[in-house]
């Protein structure tokens, strides 16, 4: 059964131009929301996370959006750029933070120059 | 400061053979996660560790995998009679206390390219 459903699979954006990933969740006790990034060859590092007290956090041009009634979050990363191409997860844990995470099955980005 | 380091950083083994993968987590972080990533699958969850509590090994796909945890410190996970659906990126990640968050990211290794043939 997978927990958090994740799209697409993969993306492609020209420089300048805003990337959006989905995520979606069935499980309503899951309440911390990380996104990891992923360079090939590299393991993931946290990128940002949310927390469902709020419906949205700004880090930068990295922006996370969180609708619990829809049980859903993106990401949105603005003035896309190629050294953002990577593998972006995201996941979602329970206990506040105390269970392990549950990752997406990922999102592969290419920015084009 | 060092990171998470894994080793080797590739192995091919022949079916049916056993395999030993080692990770040594940032010093002094308690927590210690084994995670799977096959291509299209993303990230699976296969044993936590915490301190000297019993590892979480909820995840673990048979009983042809296992893990230990030396002295709070360094993992081995090895998997026994190795199959081709074992081969995958093994991944392994470590976080300062057993509550991740934003102030306790899960920090991953570069993890370990395992090919069955």
């Amino acid at each position: 059964q997978q927990q958090v459903k994740q799209s697409p699979q993969s993306l492609i954006v020209q420089k300048g131009g805003i990337s959006i990933i989905n995520c979606a969740y069935e499980n309503t006790a899951f309440d911390y929301f990380p996104w990891y990034q992923q360079f090939p060859g590299k393991g993931p590092a946290l990128l940002i996370a949310i927390r469902p007290d709020v419906s949205e956090k700004k880090e930068g041009r990295f922006t996370i959006s969180f609708n619990k009634s829809a049980k859903q979050f993106s990401l949105h990363i603005m003035d896309s750029q190629p050294g953002d191409s990577a593998t972006y997860f995201c996941a979602a844990s329970m206990n506040s933070g105390y269970s392990t995470l549950t990752f997406g099955k990922g999102t592969m980005l290419l920015v084009s120059p | 400061g060092a990171g998470v380091s894994q080793s080797p950083s590739n192995k091919v083994t022949e079916k049916g053979k056993d395999v030993e993968l080692r990770c040594d987590p940032i010093s002094g972080h308690t927590a210690l996660y084994w995670y799977r990533q096959s291509l299209g699958q993303g990230l699976e969850f296969l044993i936590y560790f915490q301190g000297n509590s019993a590892p979480d090994k909820s995840g673990l796909p048979s009983d042809r995998f296992s893990a230990e945890r030396t002295g709070g410190s360094v993992s081995t996970l090895t998997i026994q009679r190795t199959q081709q659906e074992d081969s995958a990126v093994y991944l392994c990640a470590s976080s300062f206390r057993r509550k991740t968050g934003d102030n306790s990211p899960l920090h991953f290794g570069n993890g370990t390219r395992l090919t069955v043939t």
